[in-house]
């Protein structure tokens, strides 16, 4: 079975704080992305990489940076966390060139910014 | 820039019927992909569609695609509680192999 692994569960920050949200898969998926859902919102794509070191914005980049050091492991990095970015932060992943695209989640970091 | 709607929202069943999820999107595709997430969960993938005409089926739940109309409908047949969670529809942007997601729908099914 495919695992996508979200370090945190829950996180509790204070505004100004910078904020790491760590994402691990172990079956060697080309693509990483993250997303954040919000009630009445769906889901909304923040950054995604195709690639080691390799990142390109998604549709709400603002606020948020990523990396990608190791296939395997994309992080989302907020610089300085605010309130509007509590939410519900999901890290997905997929095989790559030539796949269904089909997405694989992991089980969510909700964060919290006070 | 791609479009993707669903209704209803919200749906309030009785056990034992039948329904229709709907899911319409604005840009040529031809991968389409449903999800259900529970409460405090994450997204498990349902159904992957990957041509004009594709049809799913698992237990209770159908899935089909027609990309000539930019519709796919999730069919749910004699509902039972279990089915109760929110079904995401997501269409891949342009082969990007990005996905663009409908906001979900909140189906509860009441014995």
């Amino acid at each position: 079975d495919v695992k996508v692994t979200q370090s945190s569960r829950y996180l509790v920050k204070r505004t100004g704080e910078k904020v790491f949200l760590e994402c691990v898969q172990d079956m060697d998926h080309e693509n990483m992305f993250w997303y954040r859902q919000d009630p009445g919102l769906g889901l909304r794509l923040i950054y995604f990489s195709y690639d080691v070191k390799m990142k390109e914005k998604g549709d709400i980049p603002e606020g948020y940076s990523v990396s990608r050091e190791k296939k395997e492991r994309f992080s989302l990095i907020l610089e300085s966390a605010s309130t509007n970015q509590t939410s519900m932060y999901l890290c997905a992943s997929s095989y790559g060139w030539g796949s269904t695209g089909e997405l694989f989640f992991g089980e969510g970091s909700r964060l919290t910014v006070l | 820039e791609l479009k993707v709607e669903q209704n209803p929202l919200f749906l309030s069943m009785q056990e034992g019927k039948n329904y229709t999820i709907y899911c319409n999107y604005s840009t040529t595709s031809d991968r389409l992909y449903w999800y259900r997430q529970d409460p405090g969960k994450s997204l498990e993938s349902l159904f992957v569609l990957l041509s004009n005409g594709a049809v799913k089926q698992e237990g209770r739940l159908m899935a089909s695609l027609d990309t000539k109309a930019r519709l796919s409908t999730l069919h749910i047949t004699a509902a039972v509680h279990d089915l109760s969670a929110t079904y995401f529809c997501a269409v891949d942007m342009g082969g990007s192999e990005k996905l663009v997601f409908g906001k979900g729908t909140k189906l509860t099914v009441n014995p």
